[in-house]
């Protein structure tokens, strides 16, 4: 499987401010995910970056709120924009093998997020 | 809207029992599905997919699918206080392009 970085691990962050979650893996994939898991809930996702296109964005989740980046095929990038308390998460970022894995997806070290 | 459902939980059994953790879902054109441990403050970690019906066994682990009922289980066998997690259950939708996920179900283990 790949190994999926992120940064930062974890961060506290004011109201109103805006953070940028990076993911890194180290091989070319073809999809990356971002997902969200509040306190105590399980995974939603929040979208599919895209290489070289916009994300695709669940419902509920805007890009104005939550823009992403995916510059290249092992690279991403997602920003919670403008933080309220209802953000602080985990951010995940997830991938998807080039081939041979099927449809498994599998997930980064997460990044923790306080808003205060 | 497109749903997995779990039982939240805990489950608890002793060590050396058979855990049996149990999933349905909604959408009948879901053709993979995954059973992922999480444990408390990490990420999720694949334990097994399954894509056919029937049983595939990975070691103290027995993923069983039936489509026509659309249920999925998990059975740990030999189950060890290490087990204790969150096991969530994931569905892959839009041909296997996107998962979605149970609330996941504790699983307690004790010595």
């Amino acid at each position: 499987s790949a190994v999926i970085s992120q940064k930062p691990s974890r961060d506290i962050c004011q109201r109103g401010t805006s953070l940028t979650i990076q993911c890194q893996v180290d091989s070319q994939v073809t999809m990356m995910f971002w997902y969200r898991q509040q306190p105590g809930q399980s995974l939603t996702l929040i979208a599919t970056a895209n290489q070289g296109s916009e994300a695709t964005y669940e419902s509920g989740f805007v890009i104005d709120k939550f823009p992403i980046s995916r510059p290249n095929l092992t690279f991403s990038t997602l920003t919670v924009s403008n933080m309220s308390p209802e953000d602080s998460s985990i951010y995940l970022c997830s991938v998807k093998a080039l081939a041979g894995d099927g449809d498994t997806q599998y997930f980064g070290p997460g990044t923790r997020l306080t808003v205060l | 809207q497109k749903e997995v459902e779990q039982n939240s939980g805990p489950l608890s059994v002793p060590e050396g029992a058979i855990a049996s953790l149990n999933c349905t879902y909604s959408d009948r054109g879901s053709q993979s599905f995954f059973w992922y441990r999480q444990y408390s403050g990490k990420s999720p970690e694949l334990i097994m997919s399954i894509y056919s019906n029937g049983d595939k066994e990975d070691g103290r682990f027995t993923a069983q699918l039936n489509k026509a009922s659309q249920y999925v289980s998990l059975l740990i066998r030999d189950s060890q206080p290490s087990d204790s997690a969150t096991y969530l259950c994931a569905a892959g939708m839009e041909y296997g392009n996107k998962l979605v996920f149970g609330a996941g179900t504790i699983l307690r283990v004790k010595s």
